[in-house]
C-alpha cells in the first residue's frame, strides 16, 4: 500500500521533555512538509523540504527541529523550547507531477 | 488580509440541498487551487483540483474566478456524509509553500 503514516497516533509528553514525531512516505515523492493545526485554525507550516538533506524553514519553526536523511523519512522534534506545543501535527508529502500535497493521518500531541 | 479567507460557517443544510463555498485569495499570480475535506480530528483529504475552466467531480464543482480573485465549491444533492469542515488551499507561485484557509463547516442534517 502507498501511502504516509506518522507515529504514535497520540502522545503525550511531560514539559521540559523533547519529543520525536515519525513520517515515512512510500510514495516516492522528494518533497514533504510538517504542519500544525490548532483547534479552529487553518495548518500552519512548520518546516518543509523539497529534497534530501535540504530543508527549510516555515512560518513557525521556533521549538522544532527536523532532518532528511532519507527520502523517506521526514522526522519532527518537539524541543522544550517551544512554548505552546499541545496541538494536531500533519506530516505531508507533494506529487510534483500533479502540483498536489498528501497528508499522513496526524499526530495528537498532548503535553501534560 | 489573510493571503487565503473562507467563511468559517458552519453551514446548516438539509438533505438534498445545494451549498455553496467561496474562497478568496490575495496573491493574483497564485497558479494551483485546491479544495479539501476534513473530518472531525482526521487529516485533510483532496476532494479536487480547482482548474482555470473549472471542473466537476460527481455532485461537486470547483470554480476559478481570477478577476475577482475567489474559488467556490458546490455541493449538489447534499449527502449526511458531506458534513465535513472544507479547507481552501492556494499555492502561489514560485514557491514549494502551500497556503490554507481555516475552513467552512457544512452540517448537512437529516
Amino acid at each position: 500500500d502507498g501511502g504516509i503514516t506518522q507515529s504514535p497516533k497520540y502522545l503525550f509528553r511531560k514539559e521540559g521533555q523533547n519529543v520525536t514525531l515519525s513520517c515515512e512516505q512510500n510514495l516516492n515523492h522528494d518533497a514533504m512538509y510538517w504542519y500544525r493545526q490548532d483547534p479552529g485554525q487553518g495548518l500552519r507550516l512548520i518546516y518543509y523540504s523539497q529534497i534530501v538533506n535540504d530543508f527549510q524553514k516555515g512560518d513557525i519553526a521556533e521549538g522544532y527541529s527536523v532532518s532528511r536523511e532519507k527520502k523517506e523519512s521526514f522526522p519532527l522534534t518537539v524541543t522544550s523550547a517551544q512554548k505552546n506545543p499541545t496541538a494536531f501535527y500533519l506530516c505531508a508529502s507533494m506529487d510534483r507531477e500533479i502540483d498536489t500535497q498528501y497528508f499522513g493521518p496526524g499526530t495528537r500531541l498532548t503535553v501534560l | 488580509r489573510k493571503e487565503v479567507e473562507q467563511d468559517p460557517g458552519p453551514f446548516n443544510v438539509p438533505e438534498g440541498a445545494t451549498v455553496a463555498f467561496n474562497c478568496t485569495y490575495s496573491n493574483s499570480a497564485s497558479q494551483s487551487f485546491f479544495w479539501y475535506r476534513q473530518d472531525c480530528r482526521k487529516e485533510p483529504k483532496l476532494l479536487m483540483s480547482v482548474y482555470s475552466s473549472g471542473n466537476e467531480d460527481g455532485r461537486f464543482t470547483a470554480q476559478l474566478n481570477r478577476a475577482s480573485q475567489y474559488i467556490s465549491l458546490l455541493i449538489r444533492d447534499s449527502k449526511l456524509s458531506d458534513s465535513a469542515t472544507y479547507l481552501c488551499v492556494v499555492k502561489p507561485p514560485g514557491t514549494y509553500k502551500y497556503i490554507f484557509g481555516t475552513g467552512t463547516r457544512l452540517k448537512v442534517l437529516a
